[in-house]
C-alpha cells in the first residue's frame, strides 16, 4: 500500500525557515517523480514544486522561486521542502503527492501538514 | 500559465441524479505527438486529501465508480456522475499537466439535497 506521511509543518513568524519532509512507503520511491501541492484554508489547491527522479530536475511555482527548495533522499525514500523567507500567504497545508508517470497527474497524496506563518 | 476555469462553482443535486461539471483551459490540452489530453479530475471530500478520480480526461483510476465519466477534449471538458451517491459530497477539481506551472481550476463544491 502506497503511503506518504507529512512532518514538519508549524507555526512560524514571516520571514522565518522550516523544512517539510514525507517518508514514502509501499513504492519503489526511486522510480517516480514527486512533488508539493498545497492549499490555503478554505482555498481550492495550488502545485508548488515538482522533483525528477533523481533529483536533478526541479520545476516551482513563481511565488516560491527562490524561497523554497524541493529535494529528495532516494535512500531513504524521503522528499523534502526546505523553505525560507516565509511569507503569511505560504498559510496552507502542505501535501506530498506522487506523480504519475512522467510529471503526470497526482495519483497518491498524504495525509497534509499544516503550515501556519504568523507573528 | 494555463488558467483552468472551472463551473458551475456549487451544485446541489439528489441522490440518484446525473451532474456534470465543467473544466475549460485557456489553451489546448491536447498533446498532438500521442494524441493525449493532459486533464485529471481528483475528488476532495470533508477533510480528507485529494483523490485523483480520472486521468488523461476520461481513464477512470483502479477502483473509481463506474458512475463518474471524463470526457472532452482540446479546452472543454466535462465530469458526469451519472448517478449520484450520497458519498460524492466533495469538491471536486480538475487540473492541467499539460505544462509547468501546473494548475488546478477552483472546483466544483457537489451538495447533496
Amino acid at each position: 500500500e502506497v503511503q506518504l506521511v507529512e512532518s514538519g509543518g508549524g507555526l512560524v513568524q514571516p520571514g522565518r525557515s522550516l523544512k517539510l519532509s514525507c517518508a514514502a512507503s509501499g513504492f519503489t520511491f526511486s522510480n517516480y517523480d514527486m512533488a508539493w501541492v498545497r492549499q490555503a484554508p478554505t482555498k481550492g489547491l495550488e502545485w508548488v514544486a515538482s522533483i525528477s527522479t533523481g533529483g536533478g530536475n526541479t520545476y516551482y511555482r513563481d511565488s516560491v522561486k527562490g524561497r523554497f527548495t524541493i529535494s529528495r533522499d532516494n535512500a531513504k525514500s524521503t522528499l523534502y521542502l526546505q523553505m525560507d523567507s516565509l511569507r503569511s500567504e505560504d498559510t496552507a497545508t502542505y501535501y506530498c503527492a506522487r506523480h504519475g508517470g512522467r510529471f503526470g497527474p497526482f495519483a497518491y497524496w498524504g495525509q497534509g501538514t499544516l503550515v501556519t506563518v504568523s507573528s | 500559465d494555463i488558467v483552468m476555469t472551472q463551473t458551475p462553482s456549487s451544485q446541489a443535486v439528489s441522490a440518484g441524479e446525473k451532474v456534470t461539471m465543467s473544466c475549460k483551459s485557456s489553451q489546448s490540452l491536447l498533446y498532438s505527438e500521442n494524441k493525449k489530453n493532459y486533464l485529471a479530475w481528483y475528488q476532495q471530500k470533508p477533510g480528507q486529501s485529494p483523490k485523483l478520480l480520472i486521468s488523461w480526461a476520461s481513464t477512470r483510476e483502479s477502483g473509481v465508480p463506474d458512475r463518474f465519466i471524463g470526457s472532452g477534449s482540446g479546452t472543454d471538458f466535462t465530469l458526469t456522475i451519472s448517478s449520484v451517491q450520497a458519498e460524492d459530497l466533495a469538491v471536486y477539481y480538475c487540473e492541467q499537466y499539460y505544462d509547468t506551472p501546473l494548475t488546478f481550476g477552483s472546483g466544483t463544491k457537489l451538495e447533496i439535497k
